[in-house]
């Protein structure tokens, strides 16, 4: 199967500090990775699309200074919430392409982030 | 503007009973139509996709491009199917990136 793995799966930090979440294809390549999020009770919102050896595409609205993107390998995606504030606190999840696939999208389980 | 709707944040169902989930989508072009499913405690997957036209576990979806639906649908519900539902759209035609996300159905079925 292809499973997409994220760590932490939960996060507790104070007002000002940053985090880093990973998200990593564990059984394959994924030149192509999204980060989601989630407010309770309520649909997934696309943040970023993230390629490997480039920059992340940002969606509207979505603050790139603050939400950092590296895609450093064909295995790894991660992404740093910066001087994290409490509204930064929601339900991140991400997946992945796999290279060379049928384009469906593999989801993690998801990191639950809560700033203090 | 690109939209899923999904009216129903919940439906509420008794095991044998038929179930159809709506969903409404908003785009100009071609979209390609998913439906995502989560049960309790794991991580989304995909259930099924319009252009495969097939049936999984069960539940079938057919895309109405006049009423810009594509409901799911099951005729016997089954405890096992209790789970959250997401109607997703792809603005890119032939591919499933970028996915729009409708804001989910919880269907409930008792016993």
């Amino acid at each position: 199967g292809a499973v997409v793995s994220q760590h932490p799966s939960r996060v507790i930090c104070k007002s000002g500090t940053s985090v880093k979440i990973e998200c990593r294809s564990l059984d394959f390549q994924a030149t192509t990775m999204f980060w989601y999020r989630q407010f309770p009770k309520q649909s997934l919102m696309l943040m970023a699309t993230s390629n490997e050896g480039s920059k992340a595409t940002y969606e509207q609205g979505v603050e790139k200074d603050k939400f950092l993107i590296n895609h450093a390998s064909l295995t790894l995606s991660t992404l740093t919430v910066t001087s994290a504030h409490p509204e930064d606190s929601s339900f991140y999840i991400c997946s992945a392409i796999r290279d060379g696939g049928t384009g469906e999208l593999f989801f993690g389980e998801g990191s639950r982030l809560t700033v203090l | 503007a690109q939209r899923v709707t999904q009216p129903e944040k919940l439906l509420s169902v008794f095991k044998g009973a038929p179930v159809e989930l709506k969903c409404n989508y908003s785009y100009s072009g071609s979209p390609e139509l998913f439906w995502y499913v989560q049960y309790s405690r794991q991580r989304l997957q995909l259930l099924l996709r319009h252009i495969s036209r097939e049936s999984i576990k069960g539940f079938t979806a057919d895309l109405n491009k006049g009423e810009t639906s594509f409901h799911l649908k099951k005729p016997f519900a089954q405890e096992e199917d209790s789970a959250m539902y997401y109607c997703a759209l792809s603005p890119r035609s032939g591919g499933y990136n970028k996915l729009i996300f409708g804001a989910g159905t919880r269907l409930a079925v008792h016993p």
